[in-house]
C-alpha cells in the first residue's frame, strides 16, 4: 500500500532559525513521483517541488532545500534562515502514475516562524 | 494568485440539500482535479477530467458527481449533503498530464448544517 506519514503535526520555531519537515513515503513501485506543496493561510495549496524516483539529486531553491534518499523513503525539506512568511501548513505528497490522478497527501505539519 | 479560480468560497446549507461548485482552471490547462479536504480524512483526491473527459476518480462518493464543460470549466455536485460532507473542497488544474504540478484554487469551502 501506499503512505505518506509526516510525523511532525506542529512545529513552531523562532525566525531566522533552520527548520526541517520530515517525510517519509511507504510504495512498492520502482517509478514514482514526491511532492511538497505549501498551504498557507489564504487556503490555496501552491506547488513547492516535484522529484521523480529516479533522480536522487538533492535541490536548493532559495532558503528551501530538498533530501530525497530513497534508502530510508525519505524526502525531507529544510528552510534555512526562515521567516514569518513561511508559516504555513506544508503537505508533502506521493503520486505514482505521473499525471497527478492517484496523489497521496500526507497529513500535513503546520509551520509557525514566530518572530 | 493560482489563476484557478472556484466560487462560491463559502457556502452554508441543510442536510439533504444539493449544491454546485465551479472550477475555471488556468488559461490554458486542460486538466481539472477535485479534491476534499476535511479535519479527520486531510486531502483525498475525488476526481480528475482532461479535455472534457473524466481520467481517473478516487474516494468520490456515489452522491457526488462531476463533469468538466467544453469550454473546459468544471462543477462539483453534491447531493444528499450530509454533516460529514463539511469540508473544505479544492479545484486543481495543470496543462497537461505527466506533468505532476498542480495549480490550486483557494477553494470552496461547505458548511452542512
Amino acid at each position: 500500500a501506499q503512505k505518506v506519514t509526516q510525523a511532525q503535526t506542529e512545529i513552531s520555531v523562532v525566525e531566522k532559525e533552520d527548520v526541517t519537515l520530515d517525510c517519509v513515503y511507504e510504495t512498492r513501485d520502482t517509478t514514482y513521483y514526491l511532492f511538497w506543496y505549501k498551504q498557507p493561510p489564504s487556503g490555496e495549496l501552491v506547488f513547492l517541488i516535484r522529484r521523480n524516483s529516479f533522480d536522487e539529486q538533492n535541490e536548493i531553491s532559495g532558503r528551501y532545500s530538498w533530501n530525497f534518499q530513497k534508502s530510508t523513503s525519505s524526502f525531507n525539506f529544510t528552510i534555512t534562515a526562515s521567516q514569518v512568511v513561511d508559516s504555513a501548513v506544508y503537505f508533502c505528497a506521493l503520486d505514482l502514475d505521473s499525471s497527478a490522478s492517484k496523489i497521496i497527501f500526507g497529513s500535513g505539519t503546520r509551520l509557525s516562524i514566530r518572530p | 494568485d493560482s489563476g484557478v479560480t472556484q466560487t462560491p468560497k463559502h457556502l452554508i446549507t441543510a442536510t439533504g440539500q444539493r449544491v454546485t461548485l465551479r472550477c475555471s482552471p488556468r488559461s490554458g490547462d486542460l486538466s481539472v482535479y477535485w479534491y476534499q479536504q476535511s479535519l479527520d480524512q486531510g486531502l483525498q483526491f475525488l476526481i480528475q477530467y482532461y479535455n472534457g473527459e473524466e481520467r481517473a476518480k478516487g474516494n468520490i462518493l456515489e452522491r457526488f458527481s462531476a463533469q468538466q464543460f467544453p469550454d473546459l470549466h468544471s462543477e462539483l455536485n453534491l447531493s444528499s449533503l450530509e454533516l460529514g460532507d463539511s469540508a473544505l473542497y479544492f479545484c486543481a488544474s495543470s496543462v497537461a498530464l505527466g506533468t505532476g504540478e498542480l495549480f490550486f484554487g483557494e477553494g470552496s469551502r461547505l458548511t452542512v448544517l
